[in-house]
């Protein structure tokens, strides 16, 4: 049970290059998120979603796209990307809403983050 | 919209008592969670607050107060490894129940 993996962990991109992180989960979880976090901003949720083949905009989606064509998958790119997208980027999941907090289940469980620099 | 206050920094000393204060605005509450991160590090979950009241779970407790919009994390007997950041998060029924992050307090516990 490995829990939340994102991939990579560290990318360097010129401006104008495209990549795709990804997330992958082998929890069952229904919900699925990408943040960003940069110093002295915390955590920023830029798209999440709530189910297989559904997606939705967070604070901050300018710039980034998602798909989950898989349950356990959730890919965040960046069409051409921008030094102020210079971050560290987490994944997260949870079972959803409704569940009993005692259960574990609507807690989010994070990846270990994606460190990503663009000059 | 929301608003997640908390303070920027912190310090204390091993074996002592800190408390870290949150206060908070939002619609459609759901539940107010506290993380640890340590530096390079994922964020861990430590507790979770839905009811007005103090949640204990071993050194730490985290206590909510919805009327007031407040919440504290609580912890006890210091150890060096406690110094992290510790996030103050609240969860909305809105936006796919994501949580909606502080900017975090830096603990730095000395000797």
């Amino acid at each position: 049970n490995a829990g939340v993996t994102q991939t990579p962990k560290f990318r360097v991109l010129k401006t104008g290059q495209s990549m795709t992180l990804l997330c992958a989960q082998d929890m069952n979880h229904e919900y699925m998120y990408w943040y960003r976090q940069d110093p002295g901003m915390g955590l920023r949720l830029i798209h999440y979603s709530v189910g297989e083949g559904t997606t939705a905009k967070g604070e901050v989606p300018d710039g980034y796209n998602v798909s989950r064509l898989k349950k356990q998958n959730f890919l965040l790119g960046l069409e051409s990307a921008a030094p102020s997208q210079t971050s560290v980027y987490f994944c997260a999941s949870s079972y959803g809403a409704g569940k009993r907090v005692n259960s574990g289940a609507n807690v989010l469980t994070f990846g270990a983050g994606s460190r990503l620099t663009v000059l | 919209g929301q608003n997640i206050d908390q303070p920027t920094e912190m310090t204390a000393t091993e074996g002592a008592i800190v408390q870290i204060n949150c206060t908070y605005q939002t619609s459609g509450f759901n539940g107010l969670f506290w993380y640890q991160q340590h530096a390079g590090e994922a964020p861990t979950f430590l507790s979770y607050n839905v009811l007005d009241g103090l949640e204990e779970k071993g050194r730490f407790s985290s206590f909510l107060s919805r009327s007031k919009g407040y919440s504290y994390l609580l912890l006890k007997e210091l150890q060096m490894k406690d110094s992290a950041s510790y996030l103050c998060a609240v969860r909305s029924s809105n936006s796919g129940y994501a949580l909606n992050f502080g900017k975090g307090t830096s603990l730095l516990v000395t000797p």
